[in-house]
């Protein structure tokens, strides 16, 4: 069975703060693909970023930043330099391999960290 | 295109009533899912659908029914409401099964209260 564990519940920092959120996962499959979602106080999920298990660049986009670390199964997600735009509560999610699942895509959730930015 | 809707956006029901959420898509994805989120659990799966026709159970099935009679429209039923199924049910979509896992495109949710 798969699993993700967000274990900061809830974090706050002061604006202009970088900050970082960890995730942590347990899969048997060796395949298999990492997002990060965010849920801003309006309710909506949007998708951040999808990474695959095969590719363990670091990817940087504008103030956002991921680590990902197959040797630890981490793939955390720093914001450089926060805003208090970014306040929200942050999802890290895995889904099954396409070979033991038939690729039906399903995502497993972590529990996820509210990030408060405190101006 | 208007993405991922879902109808109602609030409801409250009483206990033992029954109720149908409406998922709708417009953009031709082959695969639907319902999920439940609630405080400190993160989202879990109740249903899925890997195209017309087809159902499976997710994690937390029970108490739950569904259908995909139409390729862009995912129901999901609860024949008897009971309190612990308030909750926030989002659904969501994938284009097609491929190489990749796409992401998942959500819609805004549903906010369920049972008394």
């Amino acid at each position: 069975a798969q699993k993700v564990t967000q274990a900061q519940t809830e974090i706050s920092v002061v604006e202009k703060e970088d900050v970082t959120l960890d995730c942590v996962y347990e899969t048997r499959d060796t395949t298999y693909y990492l997002f990060w979602y965010k849920q801003p106080p309006s309710g909506e999920l949007v998708f951040l970023i999808r990474r695959n298990s095969f590719d363990e660049q670091n990817e940087i986009s504008g103030r956002y930043s991921w680590n990902f670390q197959k040797s630890t199964s981490s793939f955390n997600f720093t914001i450089t330099a926060s805003q208090v735009v970014d306040s929200a509560v942050y999802f890290c999610a895995l889904s099954e391999g396409l070979i033991s699942n038939f690729g039906n895509e399903k995502l497993t959730f972590g529990t996820g960290t509210r990030l408060t930015i405190i101006p | 295109n208007a993405g991922v809707t879902q109808t109602p956006k609030f409801r409250v029901l009483k206990t033992g009533q029954s109720m149908t959420l409406l998922c709708a898509q417009d953009m031709n994805h082959e695969y639907m899912y319902w999920y439940r989120q609630d405080p400190g659990m993160g989202l879990r799966l109740i249903h899925y659908s890997v195209g017309e026709g087809t159902t499976a159970k997710g994690e937390v099935p029970d108490g739950y029914n569904v259908s995909r009679l139409k390729k862009q429209n995912f129901l999901l039923g609860l024949e008897s409401a009971a309190p612990s199924q308030t909750s926030v049910y989002f659904c969501a979509s994938v284009p097609s099964r491929g190489t990749l896992p796409y992401e998942q495109y959500f819609g805004p949710g549903t906010r369920l209260t049972v008394t």
